[in-house]
This record gives structure tokens, C-alpha cells and sequence, in this order.
């Protein structure tokens, strides 16, 4: 595989699940990011890790917990969602401050 | 802090017509601009990006920008355009590890 890669592509989880997202890049970067892209309202930035140390939190609920075992694969991790947590999660790599590379997204849906 | 305007929600285009989509931004010092593209259902693919050099950047699939400091614009061009590049297309600022992404231009080519 080549990329960045995302499992699940689609998920369907009612407000009590818990699920996970994984995120994997195999282009030896070391930053990982997770955004959130909803209907009408630009890309969100939720968490930026950096050789597997968070650097930035932009405020997310904590119904929403990532996790990054090593600086190639990134999870997040989710419990209790409400309906406006359904989007399109995306994941990126990068080596620090240089471009951005996405996956192609998991479209969660929040029932 | 850094913001992104996309003027265009949406813009038509006739098959083999040529193509501009306008971006500005507001940052204090030289950025990192990008343009990226998406299809429906999948992750931003990177287009093309300026860090410093010339004010005129190549990109894949025919695609250019130019950079123009007095204008605080980084406007995304192409002199034919195809059935194929119906998507959105999203303009970014970087700083670091942060990109701030406009709200996107969604691209319609008529045939």
C-alpha cells in the first residue's frame, strides 16, 4: 500500500457506540493529523501529533479520543457522539511543516 | 491569525474552456499557499504549492497559480479544462504544521 489509508471507509454508529478510526501512512512521515470536514463549513483541524506527541488539541470534545502508537499509524478512538458529529474525518501525514498528505476519509454517520 | 477566502462557491464551465479560481488570504508573513482538489467520496489530493521562488507554480493534471504578494492572492488557472475535473477545490495557508483551508469552490463542467 501506498498513501495514506483509512479503515473504516464508512461507518454507521448509534449515539452509545464505541468505535474506532485508523489511519495509516507509509510514507515514512513523521506528523499525523486528524480534520473534520462537515457539510457547508470549511476543513476543521481537530489534533496534530508530531513523533507521536500531540502538539494541538483545537478544542475538541473529549467524546472524540486520538491515539498515536508510533509516528505511522494514528487512531481515533469515539464513544458517545451526537448526530452533528456526522462528516467526513479525514487523515493527513507530513514531515513537520511541510505539505500535507490526505487520506481518502471515513464517512461517519451518527444515528 | 491566518484566514482563506474562496469568493466562488460554485463556478460552471464549458468543456475546453479555460478556468480561474480565486483565492485570498491573510497572513503576516510570506506564506506556504497550496491548492488542493476533491472528488466526491474521497480525500484532498495536493495540486500544487508555493513555498518561495517563482511566483508562477506548476501543478499536476495542467494546473497553475501564481502567486501575487501585493494582491494576497494565489489564484488557480487552466487554459482547457476537462469533463474530469468537476470537483471541489480548496486554496490553504500554512504555518508550521497548521493549514487553514477556505471553504472550497465547487467546479461544474458542461459539456
Amino acid at each position: 500500500e501506498t498513501g495514506v489509508t483509512q479503515t473504516p471507509r464508512h461507518l454507521v454508529m448509534g449515539m452509545t457506540n464505541k468505535k474506532s478510526l485508523k489511519c495509516e501512512q507509509h510514507l515514512g512521515h513523521n506528523a499525523m493529523y486528524w480534520y473534520k470536514q462537515s457539510a457547508k463549513k470549511p476543513l476543521e483541524l481537530m489534533f496534530v501529533y508530531n513523533f507521536k506527541e500531540q502538539t494541538e488539541n483545537n478544542s475538541v470534545p473529549s467524546r472524540f479520543s486520538p491515539e498515536c502508537p508510533n509516528s505511522s499509524h494514528l487512531f481515533l478512538h469515539l464513544h458517545t457522539l451526537q448526530p452533528e458529529d456526522s462528516a467526513l474525518y479525514l487523515c493527513a501525514s507530513s514531515q513537520s511543516g511541510d505539505t500535507q498528505y490526505f487520506g481518502p476519509g471515513t464517512r461517519l454517520t451518527v444515528l | 491569525a491566518q484566514s482563506v477566502t474562496q469568493p466562488d462557491i460554485h463556478i460552471t464551465v464549458s468543456e475546453g474552456a479555460s478556468l480561474e479560481l480565486r483565492c485570498n488570504y491573510s497572513y503576516g508573513a510570506t506564506p506556504y499557499l497550496f491548492w488542493y482538489v476533491q472528488s466526491p467520496g474521497q480525500g484532498l489530493q495536493l495540486l500544487l504549492k508555493y513555498f518561495s521562488g517563482d511566483t508562477l507554480v506548476q501543478g499536476i493534471k495542467g494546473f497553475e497559480a501564481e502567486f501575487k504578494r501585493s494582491q494576497s492572492s494565489f489564484n488557480l488557472r487552466k487554459p482547457s479544462v476537462h469533463w474530469s475535473d468537476a470537483a471541489e477545490y480548496f486554496c490553504a495557508v500554512g504555518e508550521g504544521n497548521k493549514l487553514v483551508f477556505g471553504a472550497g469552490t465547487i467546479l461544474r463542467v458542461k459539456s
